[in-house]
């Protein structure tokens, strides 16, 4: 039931900017964009999230189209330690025992390779 | 403390067997998740406790029995595996209603 696509690779020379599209044409109203990434055999590490307006962090920086149907997570100055898997995630709330919750909804995920 | 912490790393074991994964945190996150990571593929969530409850069983079979002792554990108690079982487990944490999962590195499960 994933509920976005991502293209499967990139390249991206050192230095210069990553952009990573993707896809959730099927997103709710109240489902968040979350992205992560995972360096090989390690756990999933968090970089941003939004619902619909644009946001920035330390990391990189989240667009969303004003229709939401998709977004492009930036990282602006690429190292060869940001190779790695990103998940494009739509996070969806849960209703469980306790109340509310939520679940992660992982992307296929573009292996991101940085090029010296 | 921002850390989530698995035992063990690494685990080989047999159709028979019976073992335990571990996972704690000390970030006073009420919400702990269990995911399921096969070989090139993305985690699927298996299991959410929600203070000390659990909360969300994605349909796992029997074999995997989870439990959270307090708010700081989760365990995974896995019996008759299958091969098919092989996969990295992975623990996260979070607050239940927000934001972001915090993951720990992943038990590494083998079944022979």
């Amino acid at each position: 039931d994933a509920k976005t696509t991502q293209p499967t690779s990139m390249d991206c020379a050192e230095g210069r900017a990553a952009n990573l599209p993707c896809n959730h044409s099927t997103i709710s109203g109240n489902e968040y964009v979350y992205w992560y990434r995972q360096i090989h055999s390690q756990g999933p590490q968090y970089i941003i999230h939004g619902l619909k307006n644009n946001e920035t962090n330390k990391m990189a920086s989240l667009i969303i189209t004003e229709d939401r149907k998709s977004s492009t997570l930036i990282l602006p100055h690429a190292t060869l330690r940001d190779t790695a898997v990103y998940y494009c995630i739509v996070r969806v709330p849960l209703w469980g025992y306790g109340g509310a919750t939520n679940k992660l909804i992982f992307g296929t995920g573009t292996l991101l390779a940085v090029q010296p | 403390d921002t850390e989530v912490t698995q035992t063990p790393k690494h685990l080989v074991m047999g159709m028979t067997n019976k073992k335990s994964l571990k996972c704690e945190q000390h970030m006073g996150h009420r919400a702990m998740y269990w995911y399921k990571q096969k070989a090139k593929k993305p985690p699927e969530l298996m299991f959410v406790y929600s203070y000390e409850k659990l909360s969300i069983n994605e349909s796992v079979p029997s074999r995997f029995s989870p439990e959270c002792p307090n708010s700081s554990l989760l365990n995974l108690h896995l019996h008759a595996l299958q091969p098919e079982d092989s996969a990295l487990y992975l623990c996260a944490s979070s607050q239940p209603r927000y934001n972001e999962q915090f993951f720990g590195p992943g038990t590494r499960l083998t079944v022979l």
